[in-house]
């Protein structure tokens, strides 16, 4: 069980805008930023958002991110086919004194 | 740009122990915190543990702490964890990874993993 939850998919068609969300706590969430990572089996972990709504240079418009009390939400508008991946949020915790992850939601491209 | 190579996965018996190492290149490694995160079979990723840039700040995840040791080496730009009593849930593909700050501010970069296997 982690610490964060997410929806363990989502899906839509390309075009489409998708959001996935990330619910934590106060030791967390509530009191510390939130980053998201999209992951590609077989591949290295990429940084999507950093301090709740910050994009990397290289990382496309299309990804958004936002924070509210202790939950997070990522968003992806015009859906293409290769953002089929997983998708991490995590944020420190002050009560365990490390990082938590979600659980991840794999994001299908019909 | 900025590498990391991860080392040192394979199969090990449970109780036994493995040290992994991560070389990293292309940025200033003794000014920047660096992590492990791992991915078991099937399951998400697991942050392991995180040094600060010059080793004085540790931290690990409850389920390691007493049997693995993150520590670094700035005259080899080399991350290592080493991993003692392993059991077969340590099994998983365990990631190095670039901190965006001395400490633990969080993970900016990662490594392609390298696998490690407990079984008898």
């Amino acid at each position: 069980q982690s610490v964060l939850t997410q929806p363990p998919s989502a899906s839509g068609t390309p075009g489409q805008r998708v959001t996935i969300s990330c619910s934590g706590g106060s030791s967390n969430i509530g009191s510390n930023a939130v980053r998201w990572y999209q992951h590609l089996p077989g591949t290295a972990p990429k940084l999507l958002i950093y301090t709740n709504t910050q994009r990397p240079s290289g990382v496309p418009d299309r990804f958004s991110g936002s924070k509210s009390g202790t939950s997070a939400s990522l968003a992806i508008s015009g859906l293409q086919s290769e953002d089929e991946a997983d998708y991490y949020c995590a944020a420190w915790d002050d009560s365990l004194n490390g990082w938590v992850f979600g659980g991840g939601t794999k994001l299908t491209v019909l | 740009q900025v590498q990391l190579v991860e080392s040192g996965g394979g199969v090990v018996q449970p109780g036994r122990s493995l040290r992994l190492s991560c070389a990293a290149s292309g940025f200033t490694f003794s000014s920047y915190g660096m992590h492990w995160v791992r991915q078991a079979p099937g399951k998400g990723l697991e942050w392991v543990a995180v040094t600060s840039y010059d080793g004085s700040d540790k931290y690990y995840v409850d389920s390691v702490k007493g049997r693995f040791t993150i520590s670094r080496d700035s005259s080899k730009n080399t991350l290592y964890l080493q991993m003692n009593s392993l059991r077969p849930d340590d099994t998983a593909v365990y990631y190095c990874a670039k901190d965006g700050s001395p400490y633990h501010s969080g993970i900016d970069v990662w490594g392609q993993g390298t696998t490690v296997t407990v079984s008898s």
